[in-house]
């Protein structure tokens, strides 16, 4: 079964740029979870989505953070404009629905520098 | 609101000593408690679980940990560190109440010495 697949891997843009990342979940996962992880930090959730319907983005920088999953497949966040501190790795995961608790796996990631 | 702490941001270990990670968490009920490891340019991979029961879970590669009530913590353990398991070991805490939503540690960074 494959993985979650994310891209690009990583990322090196200028302050004020825009940039955008990509993940594909595990094929039949209704959840998709992208999460920002800073250096020294754990990750910290910025949006959960259930098929094309959000369920949580209370997290979510919304003044510069954006991310959709329009057909509840894959899904991509859009930062516009960078910050430093956006400089971080962008975790996407992905879990079925249903049940008491769904496993939640995880992509490897797309590192963003801004400079 | 869920929070987890891991007080130790490294810890060094000789190979095949044994390892104790800490974790304490911050939840009014009893929550659902997890164990990742992360190495180097990899995303996170789950070690082990627990919902409810014995208090003492089983995960993958030798590792172990025991949730205590009392003391609000979930303790990863392994009798002998190996090489390969030098890595970032996440505890994170979750609740069907918050919608699957998982809050993480903010990591310990494991160090192995030969």
């Amino acid at each position: 079964e494959a993985g979650v697949a994310q891209s690009p891997r990583y990322k090196i843009i200028e302050k004020r740029q825009s940039v955008a990342f990509w993940c594909n979940p595990i094929s039949g996962h209704a959840t998709l979870y992208w999460y920002q992880q800073i250096l020294g930090q754990g990750p910290k959730l910025l949006i959960q989505f259930q098929n094309n319907g959000v369920v949580d983005d209370s997290q979510l920088p919304k003044d510069r953070f954006s991310a959709e999953r329009l057909k509840g497949v894959d899904s991509t966040l859009k930062i516009q404009p960078a910050k430093l501190e956006d400089s971080a790795v962008y975790l996407c995961a992905s879990s079925s629905a249903g049940g008491s608790w769904n496993e939640q796996f995880f992509g490897p990631g797309t590192r963003l520098t801004v400079l | 609101a869920q929070s987890v702490t891991q007080p130790d941001i490294h810890i060094t270990v000789s190979e095949g000593a044994s390892l104790e990670l800490r974790c304490n968490y911050s939840y009014g009920a009893t929550p659902y408690l997890f164990w990742y490891v992360q190495s180097p340019g990899q995303g996170l991979q789950l070690l082990l679980k627990y919902f409810s029961g014995d208090t003492l879970v089983q995960g993958i590669k030798g590792f172990e940990a025991e949730f205590k009530r009392s003391q609000s913590s979930f303790n990863l353990r392994k009798p002998s560190v190996h090489w390969s398991d030098a890595a970032e070991y996440f505890c994170a805490v979750g609740a069907r109440e918050y919608g699957n939503k998982l809050v993480f540690g903010a990591g310990t960074i494991l160090r192995v010495k030969s």
